[in-house]
């Protein structure tokens, strides 16, 4: 079973420019969520999505980040424009829909090391 | 809100020793608890979860127990072997969705 695909595996850009990550989840995976991971710390949730759907976005900074899953599969993350404090690694992660109070195993990309400069 | 504590790293034993990886949570309601491990240029993989009260997890040598009483799931493995170098997550979702909340993380290095 192939696992959750991201690309590009690095980028480099400098201050003020975009950028956009691709996801590619598990096939039949409802589920997608997108982590941002600053070195020294744990993964923090920027979105989750359900089928296309947003679950939560909370903590997105939606003034310069957005994302969006239009058919329910793939899924991009923008950054415009980038800040140097955006550099970080960009987990995508996607699972089953669990079911009722039963978590569900989320499975990882191995994400995008974005460095701005 | 849900924050997860763990020890910091890195963490540097030789290959057979004992480890231990301490969490210790806050979370609302019931959470589920889980250990994720981060090997060199690789993504973040599950190594073992529990889901309620005095359930153990297990996988690859490793255990955790979830202990409501003391709100910690430490990890621990009876002998390490070099290969489990990696970088160690400790994580929990609570209220029914699978959003993840993460500890910063444990480096653990195994030196021969």
């Amino acid at each position: 079973e192939a696992g959750v695909a991201q690309s590009p595996r690095y980028k480099i850009i400098e201050k003020r420019q975009s950028v956009a990550f691709w996801c590619n989840p598990i096939s039949g995976h409802a589920t997608l969520y997108w982590y941002q991971q600053i070195l020294g710390q744990g993964p923090k949730l920027l979105i989750q999505f359900q089928n296309n759907g947003v679950v939560d976005d909370s903590q997105l900074p939606k003034d310069r980040f957005s994302a969006e899953r239009l058919k329910g599969v793939d899924s991009t993350l923008k950054i415009q424009p980038a800040k140097l404090e955006d550099s970080a690694v960009y987990l995508c992660a996607s699972s089953l829909v669990g079911t009722g109070f039963v978590s569900t195993e989320a499975f990882f990309g191995q994400g995008t090391r974005l460095t701005v400069v | 809100g849900n924050s997860v504590t763990q020890m910091e790293g890195p963490v540097t034993l030789s290959e057979e020793a004992f480890l231990t990886i301490n969490c210790t949570y806050t979370a609302t309601g019931y959470p589920s608890l889980f250990w994720y491990v981060q090997y060199p240029g690789e993504g973040l993989q599950l190594l073992l979860k529990a889901t309620k009260a005095d359930d153990k997890g297990s996988n690859k040598g490793f255990e955790a127990t979830y202990r409501k009483e003391t709100t910690s799931f430490h990890l621990e493995k009876g002998s390490v072997q070099v290969s489990d170098s990696a970088v160690y997550f400790c994580a929990l979702t609570s209220g029914g969705g699978n959003k993840l909340t993460f500890g910063t993380g444990t480096q653990l290095k195994v030196e021969l």
